[in-house]
């Protein structure tokens, strides 16, 4: 099976402006998240999707992240304004259900430089 | 914070022999899940352990849980150089399915 396709897989962009991540997860994957690493960090959950719905947000910094999966298949997460520690590599990942004892999937990343 | 912490940092060994990374947890989970990332790469799933398991084997990969002391450890036997990578556990605390990433530990496997 084809798996979690993110774009671009790199990006550069000065302080306050608005960038944009896309992420297509494995086909008939119900829900989906979208994680920020640090470097030299682990994974931070941001948001996790079931089908189109929000089921946690709860880490996601509000007044500048936002992500929507409209249709439940695709989403994006856009960040405006950035700042200088948003350079991070987010990274979104797909599982089959919920329900426990399931695993994830993930994509290869987009790694955002803010100058 | 719901992550774990995975001790140590980073381990250097010699191709051949035995890796061990621990990692430990604050909140009750339903089951926990070590992963590999390579330098630049997105995170592979290794192997899952259920709360109500003890030890699971998968290959050269060896898991072991011991709720009662919220800590697991990962075991990697006969390292390769190609085992070189960053290795994550992740903790499932219910059926919602957060996945919560602990620190990771920095593996180097010497040829």
């Amino acid at each position: 099976e084809a798996g979690v396709a993110q774009s671009p897989r790199y990006k550069i962009i000065e302080k306050r402006q608005s960038v944009a991540f896309w992420c297509n997860p494995i086909s008939g994957h119900a829900t989906l998240y979208w994680y920020q690493q640090i470097l030299g960090q682990g994974p931070k959950l941001l948001i996790q999707f079931q089908n189109n719905g929000v089921v946690d947000d709860s880490q996601l910094p509000k007044d500048r992240f936002s992500a929507e999966r409209l249709k439940g298949v695709d989403s994006t997460l856009k960040i405006q304004p950035a700042k200088l520690e948003d350079s991070a590599v987010y990274l979104c990942a797909s599982s089959r259900r919920t329900g426990g004892n399931t695993e994830a999937f993930f994509g290869q990343g987009t790694r955002l430089t803010v100058v | 914070s719901q992550q774990g912490e995975e001790d140590p940092q980073a381990l250097s060994i010699q191709e051949g022999e035995n890796a061990t990374m621990n990692c430990s947890y604050k909140t009750s989970i339903n089951n926990l899940q070590w992963y590999r990332q390579n330098s630049g790469r997105g995170l592979v799933h290794l192997i899952l352990i259920r709360s109500n398991e003890r030890e699971k084997h998968s290959g050269r990969l060896r898991v072991t849980l011991d709720t009662s002391k919220k800590s697991s450890s990962l075991l990697i036997t006969a390292s390769r150089a190609a085992d070189t990578a960053s290795y994550f556990c992740a903790t499932v605390k219910d059926a919602g399915n957060q996945f919560y990433f602990g620190t990771g530990t920095s593996l180097t496997v010497i040829p």
